[in-house]
């Protein structure tokens, strides 16, 4: 199964609101990173967790290797935050390796 | 299943060496692209492309080619290789520039001595 699972799928906020994605592993991971997708495919790198929380604007992010998740909470959101959002784990087995979550695409209402 | 493969799965290249990774997909996808990920760094776009024979810079682009012959075929090419382009690189696909999906291929890493 897949080793990444990010969640929803899919969501619709209203402007002013806020939520959290979230990203579930099937294993220990090193650290993970959370993206967002912008309209010409460049991966914009919202934040690098090894553990703990990170918080930036209106975006924090958490990540707990131990019990497995990572979240991203969207607070007071804004139009121009529409779009699409990745996690992606790293881990180590015999070599470095990246997976990433399926992505969830996110829609702001005004 | 959507799929995106990449080859190799690693190289070991050396400085000067030319460099070809190749990428497969067979989601019927008209984008597909080209990223560097760095350890501890977040992805990079090197090249993209929305429709065969026709390739687009993106945000790191010097130091590599690219080449869609096929919708179903994008190569990145290191004519030259050098040590800072020891790196992972993804292939990626979907099907327009938006917020559809996107499907990664499992990542090539690159190492050049």
């Amino acid at each position: 199964g897949d080793q990444v699972e990010q969640s929803p799928s899919a969501l619709s906020l209203h402007e002013g609101t806020g939520s959290a994605l979230r990203c579930n592993f099937t294993t220990t991971m090193r650290a993970v990173q959370w993206f967002r997708k912008n309209s010409r495919g460049s991966l914009i790198n919202l934040f690098y967790l090894a553990s703990g929380t990170k918080e930036n604007g209106r975006l924090k992010s958490a990540f707990d290797s131990k019990e497995r998740y990572s979240t991203l909470h969207i607070r007071d959101a804004q139009l121009e935050d529409s779009g699409t959002y990745f996690c992606a784990a790293e881990w180590y087995t015999n070599a470095y390796k990246v997976i990433f979550g399926k992505g969830t695409h996110l829609h702001v209402l005004p | 299943e959507a799929a995106v493969t990449q080859s190799p799965r690693s190289k070991v290249a050396v400085t000067g060496g030319k460099v070809t990774l190749s990428c497969h997909q067979t989601n019927n996808h008209d984008y597909m692209y080209w990223y560097r990920q760095d350890t501890g760094h977040g992805l990079r776009l090197i090249h993209y492309s929305y429709v065969a024979d026709s390739t687009e810079k993106g945000d790191i682009p010097d130091g590599y080619k690219a080449s869609r012959p096929s919708q179903e075929n994008f190569s990145l090419i290191l004519e030259l290789a050098s040590l800072s382009q020891t790196a992972v690189y993804f292939c990626a696909s979907s099907d327009e520039d938006r917020d559809t999906e996107v499907f990664f291929g499992k990542g090539t890493r690159l190492t050049v001595v």
